[in-house]
């Protein structure tokens, strides 16, 4: 098992662009949840998947936002019309499904930055 | 809904030195509690949770956290701190209904000195 792995680890785009993020979890876990940290913060829900179904969102999942796992199994988030507000460490996380202290296992994350 | 507050956004000690970070939570329910711990450029790794078992809770690295319910609190101590443990870490709260959504704290970042 290697764990929840995300791509690119980095990426740098100018405001205004589209970009999207990939995550694959642990294989097996039917749980996948994305959050963005920002400089100095704690990670920040954004949103979490149920096998393929997205089962909640966080108001700061604006309408520029838009999340996907078809399948159940690798997740995309997309971010179109960038801004500079963006720019975050951008993480997912899997989980198995059943007991609600089940760990989260994060991945390393996605380092966007918006010029 | 819940929240959590950790008290000290840096805290230093020297090496050998009692480890305390401080973490207090809001929540209107039975909390699950969680200390996280990230490395630079790394994600974040599980070092305990506190689930109703039992207050005190042991972790990974010599780490360990007591669930104070009186004082809402679950502060993370390790009595003696390696250079190793230099890390930023995560007080965190989760709820028992939806999808077991996590809130983190702020974080307070360890320097271990010499």
């Amino acid at each position: 098992d290697t764990g929840v792995s995300q791509d690119p680890r980095h990426k740098i785009t100018k405001r205004g662009q589209n970009v999207t993020f990939r995550c694959d979890p642990i294989s097996e876990h039917n749980r996948l949840y994305w959050y963005r940290q920002t400089l100095g913060q704690g990670p920040e829900f954004l949103t979490y998947f149920q096998n393929e179904a997205q089962l909640e969102k966080s108001r700061l999942l604006s309408d520029r936002f838009s999340a996907e796992r078809p399948k159940g199994s690798f997740s995309t988030l997309e971010i179109q019309r960038t801004e500079q507000g963006d720019s975050a460490m951008y993480l997912c996380a899997s989980s198995p499904t059943g007991q609600v202290d089940n760990e989260q296992f994060f991945g390393p994350g996605t380092r966007l930055t918006v010029l | 809904a819940q929240s959590v507050t950790q008290l000290g956004s840096h805290v230093s000690v020297s090496e050998g030195a009692l480890v305390l970070l401080r973490c207090n939570y809001s929540s209107s329910v039975p909390p699950y509690l969680f200390w996280y711990v990230q490395y630079p450029n790394q994600g974040l790794q599980l070092l305990l949770k506190y689930t109703s078992a039992a207050t005190l809770v042991k972790g990974i690295n010599g780490f360990e956290a007591e669930f104070k319910k009186s004082e809402t609190s679950f502060h993370l101590t390790k009595p003696s701190a390696h250079m190793s443990d230099a890390a930023e870490y995560f007080c965190a709260v989760r709820g028992n209904t939806g999808g077991f959504k996590t809130i983190f704290g702020a974080g307070t970042r360890l320097f271990v000195k010499a």
